[in-house]
């Protein structure tokens, strides 16, 4: 199975910090990665699909790079609702697998 | 808006079964793959089963193969997932997802917690 590893585990930031979480594939998925953030107690949301699509109502603050193996989502000034976990998955072979996440907090 | 209501999580004993539900409403169901994705307690999330529009193709993690049977009626709008040989490992919020593009997720049910204890 191809493995995602996130880095780095956890990110302190303060607000108005660039961030910057990597997602690395045990080998290539081609474009076909996802980034999702999820808040404690709320389902996971999709931000980011084939590795450089924003999802619906996702602000233009959030951005996604990169293809074959090694993927950046990167948020330009981090706000105050940006403080969760993301995640990558992969959906190029079966079976589906998930990063173990990045956590952004606040410094 | 599309909305997925799920149901059926609980208690249950090791070895013992569950059928978790899944309402849809807001799209045309049998247009888009869907499946589940569990989160044990603190922990990441993991894919669990992915099956296709039409029901013809599904899809299982290696760690529930053979014990879980994920099914659809497109007549009710209503997504399941069987799950006979319960282990304690299998202790989670399963959620319900509709695929965005194939086999990503671009909605999310709010969960259902599945224990696994005696």
């Amino acid at each position: 199975e191809i493995v995602l590893t996130q880095s780095p585990a956890t990110l302190s930031l303060s607000p108005g910090e660039r961030a910057t979480l990597s997602c690395r594939a045990s080998r290539s998925v081609s474009s076909y990665l996802a980034w999702y953030q999820q808040k404690p107690g709320q389902a996971p949301r999709l931000f980011i699909y084939d590795a450089s699509n924003r999802a619906t109502g996702v602000p233009a603050r959030f951005s996604g790079s990169g293809s074959g193996a090694d993927f950046t989502l990167t948020i330009s000034s981090v706000e105050p609702e940006d403080f969760a976990v993301y995640y990558c998955q992969q959906r190029s072979e079966w079976p589906l697998t998930f990063g173990p996440g990045t956590k952004v907090d606040i410094k | 808006e599309v909305q997925l209501l799920e149901s059926g999580g609980g208690l249950v004993q090791p070895g013992g079964s569950l059928r978790l539900s899944c309402a849809a409403s807001g799209f045309t169901f049998n247009s888009y793959a869907m499946g589940w994705v569990r989160q044990a307690p603190e922990k990441g999330l993991e894919w669990v089963s992915s099956i296709t529009g039409n029901g013809l193709s599904t899809y299982y993690a290696d760690s529930v193969r053979g014990r879980f049977t994920i099914s659809r009626d497109n007549s009710k709008n209503t997504l399941y997932l069987q799950m006979d040989s319960l282990r304690a490992e299998d202790t989670a919020v399963y959620y319900c997802a509709k695929a965005h593009t194939y086999y990503d997720f671009g909605y999310w049910g709010q969960g259902a917690l599945v224990t696994v204890s005696s």
